[in-house]
């Protein structure tokens, strides 16, 4: 079955970009009418979805975040990223990626295990 | 952006007690709503979706109602596997979680 796992750097300077990489495996990113989103959590504090992006590039941002996000594809990789830019400690935080799903459930069905990211000098 | 309020934030009650958690959207959102229940160290689960329906594989303990507005989900008989933190999601605009409800056994 279809399994995530996120991967990048687990500590990031101030001001600096943070990158994470979701992997799709056991099946094709390019299949099926799915977004794929990244959600984060604090620890200790709850949910927040971040955004998501459809095979065909399309994307969609959390307004709260929507200046300092890019969520890019790579189905050749079966891949898709997220970039953080000017980051604080306050984006510290738990990062998972999901599938989105757009019909049956519309819901975040399948999930990574998570990232951690820690912002610091 | 819709917002979305979980009450309470935290519920302490018996193995076998019913339990209950409100969610409320912020505008009109239909029946665009989903449940998760999330363990300590572990990726949220989807419980309930489109308000009302049981994802496969839940146990019928786990129920949800309401539309427009105002969203309940109701543990009919608390387990001890049901201590996790319990989120509701929107999915009428964007998406948004409400706050979470941490379930504990008293």
């Amino acid at each position: 079955q279809v399994q995530l796992q996120e991967s990048g750097p687990g500590l990031v300077k101030p001001s600096q970009t943070l990158s994470l990489t979701c992997t799709v495996s056991g099946g094709s990113i390019s299949s099926g009418s799915y977004y794929w989103s990244w959600i984060r959590q604090p620890a200790g504090k709850g949910l927040e979805w971040i955004g998501r992006i459809y095979t065909s590039g399309s994307t969609n941002y959390n307004p709260s975040l929507k200046s300092r996000v890019t969520i890019s594809v790579d189905t050749s990789k079966n891949q898709f990223s997220l970039k953080l830019s000017s980051v604080t400690a306050a984006d510290t935080a738990v990062y998972y990626c999901a599938r989105d799903l757009t019909y049956g459930p519309n819901a975040f069905d399948i999930w990574g295990q998570g990232t951690m990211v820690t912002v610091s000098s | 952006d819709i917002q979305m309020t979980q009450s309470p934030s935290s519920l302490s009650a018996s193995v076998g007690d019913r339990v209950t958690i409100t969610c409320q959207a912020s505008q009109d959102i239909s029946n665009y709503l989903n449940w998760y229940q999330q363990k300590p160290g572990k990726a949220p689960k989807l419980l309930i979706y489109d308000a009302s329906n049981l994802e496969t594989g839940v146990p019928s303990r786990f129920s949800g109602s309401g539309s427009g507005t105002d969203f309940t989900f109701t543990i009919s008989s608390l387990q001890p596997e049901d201590i996790a933190t319990y989120y509701c999601q929107q999915y009428d605009n964007l998406r948004a979680f409400g706050g979470g409800t941490k379930v504990e056994i008293k």
